[in-house]
C-alpha cells in the first residue's frame, strides 16, 4: 500500500508554544488529506480537511486559529497546534487520499504531550 | 442513532479461532468500505478495500459486504496473537467526502 510518514512521533512541548507535524505522502499524489485527534481508547476523531493550494475545511468545534493547517503541495500537509496547552495532549494522526480512488492511508501519528 | 456502529468489544479468543468483527450502518449512500488494523500508538493500517457487496479475499482476511442488510464483517481464520490490535470499519460518503468510522473492535488472540 501507499506510505504515509509523519513526523514528530512524539513531542514534547510547554505550555504556550507551537508544534507543527508533518504529513507526507510519499509515493502518490494527494490533492486531499484529513487531520484526526484519538483519545485514549476511542475511535478517530476528524479535525479538518485539507485540500492542496486552499484553505482546510474544519469540523464543527475545531478551532482553525489553534489548530492551524498548511496543504502547500500534492505531497505535504502539515498542522501547527498553536499556544499548545495541557489539554490539546492528544494523539494526532494525519491521512492521506489517492488522487485516483478513494483509499485512505494513514500516518504514524504523533503523540503530543504539553506540560 | 451513529452512522456506524460497532461493537467496541473487548473481543478475546484463542491461537487459531476464527474472528467474526462486524459493523451496521444506517446511510444507503456508502458506497466504499474499509477495514482498518491499528496497533496501540500507530496509525491505522489498511487492511481490506471493497466497493460492492460480496466477498473479497486476501490471506487470512475476508471482508463482506452486504448492502441491503447494511451490514459489513471482517473473517480472520487462524487467528495469531499478532492480530491482536483494534480493528475499525470506516466507510466513505460520497455525499460528504469523509470516511466515517465505527467506534473500533478491541481484538486479543491468546496464545
Amino acid at each position: 500500500g501507499a506510505v504515509v510518514s509523519q513526523h514528530p512521533s512524539w513531542v514534547i512541548c510547554k505550555s504556550g508554544t507551537s508544534v507543527k507535524i508533518e504529513c507526507r505522502s510519499l509515493d502518490f499524489q494527494a490533492t486531499t488529506m484529513f487531520w484526526y485527534r484519538q483519545f485514549p481508547k476511542q475511535s478517530l476523531m476528524l479535525m479538518a480537511t485539507s485540500n492542496e493550494g486552499s484553505k482546510a475545511t474544519y469540523e464543527q468545534g475545531v478551532e482553525k486559529d489553534k489548530f492551524l493547517i498548511n496543504h502547500a503541495s500534492l505531497t505535504l500537509s502539515t498542522l501547527t497546534v498553536t499556544s499548545a496547552h495541557p489539554e490539546d495532549s492528544s494523539f494526532y494522526i494525519c491521512s492521506a487520499r489517492e488522487t485516483v480512488g478513494e483509499k485512505l492511508f494513514f500516518g504514524s501519528g504523533t503523540q503530543l504531550s504539553v506540560l | 442513532q451513529k452512522e456506524v456502529e460497532q461493537d467496541p468489544g473487548p473481543l478475546s479468543v484463542p491461537e487459531g479461532a476464527i474472528v467474526s468483527l462486524n459493523c451496521t450502518y444506517s446511510n444507503s449512500a456508502f458506497q466504499y468500505f474499509m477495514w482498518y488494523r491499528q496497533y496501540s500508538r500507530k496509525g491505522p493500517e489498511l487492511l481490506m478495500y471493497t466497493y460492492s457487496s460480496g466477498n473479497k479475499e486476501d490471506g487470512r482476511f475476508t471482508a463482506q459486504v452486504d448492502k441491503s442488510s447494511k451490514y459489513i464483517s471482517l473473517f480472520i481464520r487462524d487467528s495469531q496473537p499478532s492480530d491482536s490490535a483494534t480493528y475499525l470499519c470506516a466507510m466513505w460518503s460520497g455525499n460528504t467526502g469523509k470516511l466515517i468510522f465505527g467506534q473500533g473492535t478491541t481484538l486479543q488472540v491468546k496464545p
